[in-house]
Formats: C-alpha cells, structure tokens, sequence
C-alpha cells in the first residue's frame, strides 16, 4: 500500500508568479484535502475534493484553486503569488463514507517560499 | 465559521511527568481526531472519537471526546523523550450524511527534558 506522495518536496517563488503542487493520494483513497501550514501554526484547511468535485473550501482567495483527477491524484495551483504564501503545503487523502470518515493519510508536503 | 481551540499552545515536561492538552470546538462535532507532527514531519493519524462520552486508549495515551462532542483531551501518562512533537486535534462535521472537512486546532507543542 502506497502513501501519499507530494511533489515537489521545495520550491522557489517570486512574488507574483504562479505554481502548480501535485499529489498522489495513497491507494484507495477517493478524497483529497489540501492544508497550508505556516511555521508554528496548526494546518489550515484550503479545500477538499472528492470524485474530481469540490467538497468544501475554506477561507482562501480564489487565486487558490485545485484539481481532482479521475485516478484520485490532485493539484493544488497558486496564482499572483504572495509572501505570505510562504508555507509548507500538505496534501491529505482519505476514503469519504456516508458514516463517519477515518483518519486522514498526509503527504510529507511541499515547503513553498515566495520571495 | 467553525473554530477549533486547544490550550495550552506549549508544555514543557520532565521525561516521566504526565501531559495533557485540551481541545474545544465553537460547534458540535460528529468526530474528532487526534494527530501528532514531529519536528520537520508531517502529521500522522492517531485517533478517532466518535461517540458522546466516548474513551480510547492506546497504551500511554488516553484520549476524551466529551458529553456534548463540542471537547477533547488527549492525556500522556509518563511521558517518554518519543512523545516530542506537536498534538493537533482536528473535528469535522457532517452535513446531511456527507463527510465534512477537518478544521485543524493550532496544536500543543510537546517538550520532555531527560
């Protein structure tokens, strides 16, 4: 069984520039949610996916937005980039049941730094 | 919006003390889950509380979810120097019987001196 798998590790950025992260949700899994996590602070939810729909976003600009690929793979794509979306972006899949979800399985992230 | 607190944000114990954070939810939850993030990691799945009053133990952790399922805590019992790291709990709510989204609390930050 594969876990989630995020790419690339680190990355770059000047301020105004856009970028595209890719994950890989772990086998099985039909639900990917994306979190930003700023250094010493909790993740924050940006949004989830589920069956290539958006199944809730939090409170992010629309200069956030995402993908969900039929094989359950996501992206997450950041435009104008700003300094403070400098942070360490975590993918998170997990299987949607009517009851209930378990545990999510986290990607080991992408540390973004917009300069 | 919904909102996840946990208290304290830091705890510094002697390794062999006892640890506990605590987590509390402006709305009731239909779940809450339990994650630890070591230093430079990810956060990993712990638990999951389900039920009213509901508690689960995994050898020297305790975890609470309270009477209302608007609370938790996670208790250590003689914290060991593997326990460093950050605890999150996260609480989602379900809408009409679709799984809701997990909002994340700022997390306790665990220290142990040996």
């Amino acid at each position: 069984e594969t876990g989630v798998t995020q790419s690339p590790t680190h990355l770059i950025k000047t301020r105004g520039q856009q970028v595209t992260l890719r994950c890989s949700s772990q086998s099985g899994h039909n639900t990917v949610s994306w979190y930003q996590q700023a250094l010493g602070q909790g993740p924050q939810f940006i949004f989830q996916y589920y069956r290539e729909e958006e199944n809730g976003r939090g409170n992010f600009p629309p200069r956030f937005s995402g993908l969900q690929f039929p094989n359950y793979s996501s992206e997450l794509n950041v435009n104008a980039l700003e300094l403070d979306d400098s942070a360490l972006y975590l993918c998170a899949s997990s299987l949607a049941l009517r009851q209930p979800s378990y545990g999510y399985t986290f990607g080991s992230g992408t540390r973004l730094t917009v300069v | 919006g919904q909102q996840v607190m946990q208290i304290p944000q830091y705890q510094h114990v002697q390794e062999g003390e006892d640890f506990t954070t605590y987590c509390n939810s402006s709305t009731t939850l239909s779940n809450i889950q339990w994650y630890k993030q070591r230093p430079g990691g990810h956060p990993v799945f712990l638990i999951q509380l389900v039920k009213s009053g509901e508690v689960k133990k995994q050898k020297r952790l305790t975890f609470q979810f309270g009477e209302a399922k608007k609370n938790s805590s996670l208790h250590i019992t003689a914290t060991q120097t593997t326990d460093v790291g950050t605890y999150f709990c996260a609480g989602a709510r379900n809408y009409g019987g679709s799984q809701g989204n997990l909002i994340f609390g700022k997390g306790t930050k665990l220290s142990v001196k040996p």
